[in-house]
């Protein structure tokens, strides 16, 4: 089964690039995605297949997934970027969801 | 605007039972695959469980298989998710998750209800 590693944190001055990886064997055959939760909300998904965004999720975000690696990034790094964040996928050998361990980003 | 609204959590003992309910508005229910994912005060997130649109096939993470049961009212728009033989670590806030297809994104959450289980 999946374990996605994600580093526990990761600081960014404003307006400069955050990149978030979450890594597993062979993570490129799995849709990956990503979910941006603050203090005491709920998450929102803002990556989704890969490299996808939802209606109202800034540019900024993107994704990318190779190898053994997901990565999220996040351009141009505002204050309101400061969140907790998740990586996801679907196990589909033994029918279960699973969670990054989340990667706390603090924006300097 | 999709809407989902979980209640029923609360404090129990080790041991005892409790049922969530979540109702869904703002969506067309009846087609829409569902899940709990829980988060433990000040941890991650876990997946615990998935119900289809009709109701089978049901999946539960390890954690909780053989103690927690998922299942729908259509009817009434509802999720439930029954929760027996509770543990410590089953404390968490249960947030309850619409994916937008099998095996794919949480593409609506709700705000969750704290689950306390202390003696």
């Amino acid at each position: 089964s999946y374990v996605l590693t994600q580093p526990p944190s990761v600081s960014v001055a404003p307006g400069q690039t955050a990149r978030i990886t979450c890594g597993a064997d062979n993570i490129r055959s799995k849709s990956v995605h990503w979910y941006q939760q603050k203090p005491g909300q709920a998450p929102v998904l803002v990556v989704y297949n890969d490299g996808d965004r939802p209606s109202g999720i800034p540019e900024r975000f993107s994704g990318s997934n190779s190898g053994n690696t997901a990565t999220l990034t996040v351009s141009r790094v505002e204050a309101g970027d400061e969140a907790d964040y998740y990586c996801q996928l679907w196990d589909s050998i033994i029918d279960r969801g699973v969670f990054g361990t989340g990667t706390k980003v603090t924006v300097l | 605007e999709v809407q989902l609204v979980e209640s029923g959590g609360g404090l129990v003992r080790p041991g005892e039972s409790l049922r969530l309910s979540c109702v869904a508005s703002g969506v067309n229910f009846s087609s829409d695959e569902m899940n709990w994912v829980r988060q433990a005060p000040g941890k991650g997130l876990e997946w615990v469980s998935y119900i289809s649109s009709g109701g089978s096939p049901t999946y539960y993470a390890d954690s909780v298989r053989g103690r927690f049961t998922v299942s729908r009212d259509n009817s009434k728009n509802s999720l439930f998710l029954q929760m027996n033989n509770l543990r410590a670590e089953d404390t968490a806030l249960y947030y309850c998750v619409r994916t937008y297809a099998t095996g794919s994104y949480y593409d609506a959450w709700g705000q969750g209800t704290l689950v306390t289980v202390s003696s």
